[in-house]
């Protein structure tokens, strides 16, 4: 999961493998959430998003799934490819802030 | 394509010397963003500016100035640079507050 500090958590994962990716959020009154995919060199790119009320949201190979109770996300990802391998982070939107507040994020490493 | 573009790439900054980070969206998004990414932390918003004529502070303001005097532009001004302020900076709009971001390619900032 992640982790505020000067190393980002990795997840290291064969190709053909699911990967899970987790994210703690710190409001909760966040009614928002997005994952991100970073890859390297490159700006951040929208993957899924899901609202409060729902607990979960698929898209294609990728699924969101949020437990309010324990201000928990995750991003699941099926069949991980190679293309797949970037650092993934989870925003949350505070209603009447109307900003997202970013997690550190998780490398993820699809290996060959 | 549609999006948004940075300049320069990156730049290799005088301590002391004021700079201004361009950034400019084809899209027509009312909202647009600046954050700063350092490793290990999540991306961390520096100021932001709702619609064209309005801007506000984020969450790390000082030592950083924007103007919005347009819809499209949004630049960003170093005015005395600190080797603090190494870092990647990404540009970023959304159609509306608390929507998804569209993020540019990132400024690679080194203060020396």
């Amino acid at each position: 999961g992640e982790s505020v500090g000067l190393h980002l958590p990795t997840l290291s994962v064969q190709e053909g493998d699911n990967s899970i990716i987790n994210c703690a959020y710190s409001n909760s009154a966040s009614d928002y959430f997005i994952w991100y995919k970073q890859e390297s060199g490159k700006g951040p790119q929208f993957i899924i998003d899901i609202r409060s009320n729902m607990d979960k949201r698929q898209g294609q190979r990728v699924t969101v799934l949020l437990n309010k109770t324990v201000k928990h996300l995750s991003l699941q990802i099926a069949a991980t490819q190679p293309g797949d391998s970037a650092v993934y982070f989870c925003a949350e939107n505070i209603p009447n802030f109307n900003k997202f507040y970013f997690g550190s994020g998780t490398k993820l490493n699809v290996k060959p | 394509t549609a999006g948004i573009t940075q300049a320069p790439t990156s730049q290799i900054l005088a301590a002391g010397r004021s700079m201004t980070l361009r950034c400019t969206q084809d899209m027509r998004h009312n909202a647009m963003y600046w954050y700063r990414q350092d490793l290990g932390l999540g991306l961390r918003l520096i100021h932001y500016s709702n619609t064209a004529g309005t801007t506000g502070k984020g969450e790390v303001p000082d030592g950083y100035s924007v103007s919005r005097a347009n819809t499209d532009d949004f630049p960003l001004t170093l005015a005395s640079a600190v080797p603090s302020q190494t870092s990647v900076y990404f540009c970023a709009s959304s159609e509306g507050t608390g929507a998804p971001h569209t993020f540019g390619s990132g400024t690679r900032l080194t203060v020396v």
